[in-house]
């Protein structure tokens, strides 16, 4: 079955501390992978995707993640975190967009 | 930017009611979908809509559950009897293509049945 894996339900970080969310894919997903973000009681934004091409794709809020086949992930990252990064973190893949179960970032002052 | 928006944002419902949820996708979007989180869980693909009708569903989306675009602008999505475990977010989403492009997302109606 098609899947995309989010191994950490919750990554707690200091404030200006880097970053990164671990998500894996199995291969039969389409290689379209997504990066979304949930804000305290709002929906689902796009943070960021790789369709094709360059396997490192960046948001405009300093995330980036990286495409890499060989593991089959697209683990996010940020080398320094702010308290408004705080936010539930879901990666998903192509085919009617598959979920992983969510990260949920927390951010220490 | 251009938003799809979802009402209402709650919605309480005695069980073994009918809800319909209630969506207004992009303007210019023509693929529609419904998702579903249930609170604490990951979310789920319920169906997609194009071209009048249900291009894909979920195992979820059973007989109870419907969808319809009454105008050119709504996208509803109804449930006829509902049970307790229907409670959860119902996230409508919106794409100007199907497919590998990413879709936008509304921010949700809360919907809990008592």
């Amino acid at each position: 079955a098609q899947s995309v894996t989010q191994l950490d339900s919750q990554v707690p970080v200091f404030e200006e501390a880097p970053v990164e969310l671990r998500c894996n894919y199995s291969s039969s997903v389409s290689v379209y992978l997504f990066w979304y973000v949930q804000y305290p009681n709002q929906g689902l934004q796009l943070l960021l995707k790789y369709l094709s091409g360059s396997t490192l794709v960046k948001s405009i809020n300093g995330f980036e993640a990286e495409f890499n086949k060989s593991q089959t992930s697209f683990h996010l990252r940020k080398p320094s975190v702010h308290i408004s990064d705080t936010a539930e973190y879901f990666c998903a893949g192509d085919d009617k967009i598959i979920f992983g179960k969510g990260t949920r970032l927390h951010i220490l002052p | 930017e251009p938003e799809v928006t979802q009402t209402p944002s709650h919605q309480v419902t005695q069980m073994g009611q009918e809800v319909i949820l209630r969506c207004v996708p992009i303007s210019n979007h023509l693929y529609f979908y419904w998702y579903r989180q249930i609170l604490g869980q990951k979310v789920e693909f319920l169906v997609s809509f194009y071209n009048n009708e249900i291009s894909e569903k979920s195992e979820i989306f059973d007989d109870q559950f419907s969808v319809e675009r009454p105008d050119g602008s709504n996208f509803t999505l109804k449930i006829r009897s509902t049970k307790l475990e229907d409670s959860a977010m119902y996230f409508c989403a919106s794409g100007r293509t199907g497919g590998s492009q990413p879709q936008h997302f509304g921010d949700g109606t809360r919907l809990s049945i008592l």
